[in-house]
């Protein structure tokens, strides 16, 4: 079976533009939920999604919007980029909502995004 | 807020040592979680203690949740190469909004 997939792998903008990451969950797992990974910290949690629904929030600003789809696909949306937005960008997947979600979680390998 | 801290930030020993790794917070969880992060992939889950002095045994490795729900530990036995990597513990704000990570202690065994 795959596991959380996540695109692109890699991706370079500068400051100002705007960048869209994509998350495809593990098939059956209804919550999603992004992470910011900056170097040499641990992940820090953005939000979590579940039935199209934000069911969790990070302390993060207004630049970082998400959704998800129908089919549990979730993009992560950030606007006016700025250099300390450079890290890797986790979605994870699992099954139930909340604290249920939390408590098991299957990442993806991350989006890398530097910018410059 | 609640917040993790972990010790030691890094660690590097022989293969065949002992070593332990500390989660800490002056919050109280309802559970905590350990990872495993290796470079270029996403945190593994390890284990979730849930119960105040709870102790569970994954092969060489020990968990431990503290009696009063604020700290964990990580007890490695005859550490291998392959445990290298960023060891993680977290745990989620007893409301399931908010899902907190410590900062890591990167774990080098060298054969």
């Amino acid at each position: 079976d795959a596991g959380v997939t996540q695109s692109p792998t890699h991706l370079i903008k500068t400051r100002g533009q705007h960048v869209t990451l994509r998350c495809s969950p593990i098939s059956g797992h209804k919550s999603v939920s992004w992470y910011q990974q900056v170097l040499g910290q641990g992940p820090q949690f953005i939000f979590q999604y579940y039935e199209k629904e934000e069911r969790g929030r990070g302390n993060f600003p207004d630049r970082f919007s998400a959704r998800q789809f129908p089919n549990y696909s979730s993009e992560l949306n950030v606007n006016a980029l700025l250099l300390g937005d450079s890290a890797l960008y986790l979605c994870a997947s699992s099954l139930g909502s909340g604290r249920l979600a939390f408590n098991e979680q299957f990442f993806g390998p991350g989006t890398r995004l530097t910018v410059l | 807020t609640q917040l993790l801290e972990q010790s030691p930030q890094f660690l590097s020993i022989q293969e065949g040592e002992n070593l332990t790794v500390y989660c800490n917070s002056s919050s109280v969880f309802s559970s905590l979680q350990w990872y495993r992060q290796e470079p270029g992939e996403g945190p593994v889950l390890l284990v979730t203690v849930v119960t105040g002095g709870e102790v569970k045994k994954l092969k060489r490795l020990t968990f431990q949740f503290g009696d009063a729900r604020k700290d964990s530990s990580l007890h490695i036995t005859a550490a291998q190469p392959g445990d290298t990597g960023l060891y993680l513990c977290a745990g989620d704000d007893n409301y399931g909004q908010n899902f907190v990570f410590g900062p890591g202690t990167r774990l080098s065994v060298l054969p």
